[in-house]
């Protein structure tokens, strides 16, 4: 167990929805990042935020958002949904903004979109 | 930004030889390299990382070298077990502080 949690586990909806997957950091971690695995692919990055302030952004689309709250936990937003948008959806959270060590990452939400 | 080239995308050995996976990097600026593995519908787990001020590292069966002139760094896994059949991110992390990953190599331990 990392200590970072994500929710939900799975997640089915059909396409032009909207859905929000929830981060939890470990305890004590001020950074979160939000990477997407698509299937037999790669972890594309898509933003980092630090203690409520977003600090890097990848390839993230514009019908996607993501926010960190003052309690630390991050929300990643998907609009408009596509078939290409299903993927695993990975969080991971660091201590330190500019710490070059571990990234801890959350079980991933799988998204499906039908 | 950062762009992270490995290779291969797959690897198949026999059980107790060794594997090498290959990264390049093309952001001179980038002064940490970890090494992840993903276990089949699991999360990545770091397993070995280095530093730009250090030129190789190891633990136990798995070494990691980098060389910073020619952007490159290479995993090394000694006496394979099927157990090590995984797939393994090399990632590298420049001084925007974003973590850029290659593509994966799914390393196949054959019994």
């Amino acid at each position: 167990d990392s200590g970072v949690t994500q929710t939900p586990k799975h997640l089915i909806t059909a396409t032009g929805q909207r859905v929000t997957l929830r981060c939890s950091p470990r305890s004590g971690d001020l950074s979160v990042y939000w990477y997407q695995q698509s299937l037999d692919q790669g972890l594309q990055f898509l933003i980092q935020y630090y203690n409520g302030e977003e600090r890097a952004k990848g390839n993230i689309l514009e019908r996607f958002s993501a926010q960190q709250f003052p309690d630390l936990h991050s929300e990643l937003n998907l609009s408009s949904l596509e078939l290409g948008d299903s993927a695993l959806y990975f969080c991971a959270s660091s201590p330190r903004q500019g710490n070059t060590g571990e990234l801890f990452f959350g079980e991933g939400s799988r998204l499906t979109v039908l | 930004g950062e762009n992270v080239e490995q290779h291969p995308s797959t690897l198949s050995v026999q059980e107790g030889d060794s594997a090498v996976i290959k990264c390049t990097y093309s952001d001179s600026a980038s002064n940490y390299f970890p090494w992840y593995k993903q276990e089949l519908g699991k999360r990545p787990q770091l397993i070995i990382d280095i530093r730009s001020n250090v030129g190789e590292k190891k633990d136990q069966r798995i070494a990691v070298t980098l060389n910073k002139t020619a952007k490159h760094f290479s995993l090394h896994i000694t006496e394979t077990q099927p157990e090590d059949s995984a797939v393994y991110f090399c990632a590298a992390k420049n001084a925007g502080n974003m973590l850029t990953f290659g593509g994966g190599t799914r390393l196949m331990v054959k019994p």
